[in-house]
């Protein structure tokens, strides 16, 4: 059975950095593409992040691009985002995602980052 | 980016009658490996979002019959052919042809 535990959210000042982690199990982490995905409180799904299964390939939302990192660690079957300057407008349940070809087909239950003052 | 536009914004069915969601894109969705890849999910209240239908019509694990989904290019449709109250929630339309993309969504509620 397919579960994913995302962590590492909170409260976080503008322009500083926030680290998410996701903790895999179930399947086949190492050989599987995985993905953030976002929602702001009370709006729809916004994609962010995307890994290849080796982390060799990593693509952004224009929004997050040059302040976001994806990476993963295979032997710990964990997917990170690293955060930093950021946005009142990243505020948002964040979603780790695990992908099949390109669709997503397990969703974690999220962790909310509230980008305040 | 693509832009992929859904309608309605809302919706309320009676149970047991049939609901039909549009989403369109901004640029066809076929790719060159001969594939389409248009998914639909439904995200209850409360909930993470769940995969319902993959590639324009395919049908993920364990989901109920009574949802199909159609379409080519840049036109798409997901139908119930016969709600029921645990079918409630936001529904999403999102291509992954191109770096993924999530339609508005559309609220189907009972009346």
């Amino acid at each position: 059975q397919v579960h994913l535990v995302e962590s590492g959210g909170g409260v976080v000042q503008p322009g500083r950095s926030l680290r998410l982690s996701c903790a895999a199990s179930g399947f086949r982490f190492f050989n599987t593409g995985m993905h953030w995905v976002r929602q702001a409180p009370g709006k729809g799904l916004e994609w962010v992040a995307l890994i290849a299964f080796d982390g060799s390939v990593k693509y952004y939302a224009d929004s997050v691009k040059g302040r976001f990192t994806i990476s993963r660690d295979n032997s710990q079957n964990t997917l990170y985002l690293q955060m930093n300057r950021s946005r009142p407008d990243d505020t948002a349940v964040y979603y780790c995602v695990k992908g099949r070809d390109a669709y997503l087909d397990y969703w974690g239950q999220g962790t909310l980052v509230l980008v305040s003052s | 980016d693509i832009v992929m536009t859904q309608s309605p914004r809302s919706l309320s069915v009676t149970p047991g009658q049939p609901a039909s969601i549009s989403c369109k894109s901004s640029q066809s969705l076929l790719h060159s490996d001969g594939r389409t890849y248009l998914d639909w999910y439904l995200q209850k209240p409360g909930q993470s979002p769940q995969l319902l239908i993959y590639e324009v019509s395919s049908r993920f694990s364990g989901v109920p019959n009574r949802f199909s989904g159609s379409g080519s290019g840049t036109d798409f449709t997901l139908e119930i052919s016969r709600v029921e109250a645990e079918d409630v929630g936001v529904y999403y339309c999102m291509q992954g042809t191109h770096l993924p993309t999530f339609g508005g969504g559309t609220k189907v509620e009972i009346k």
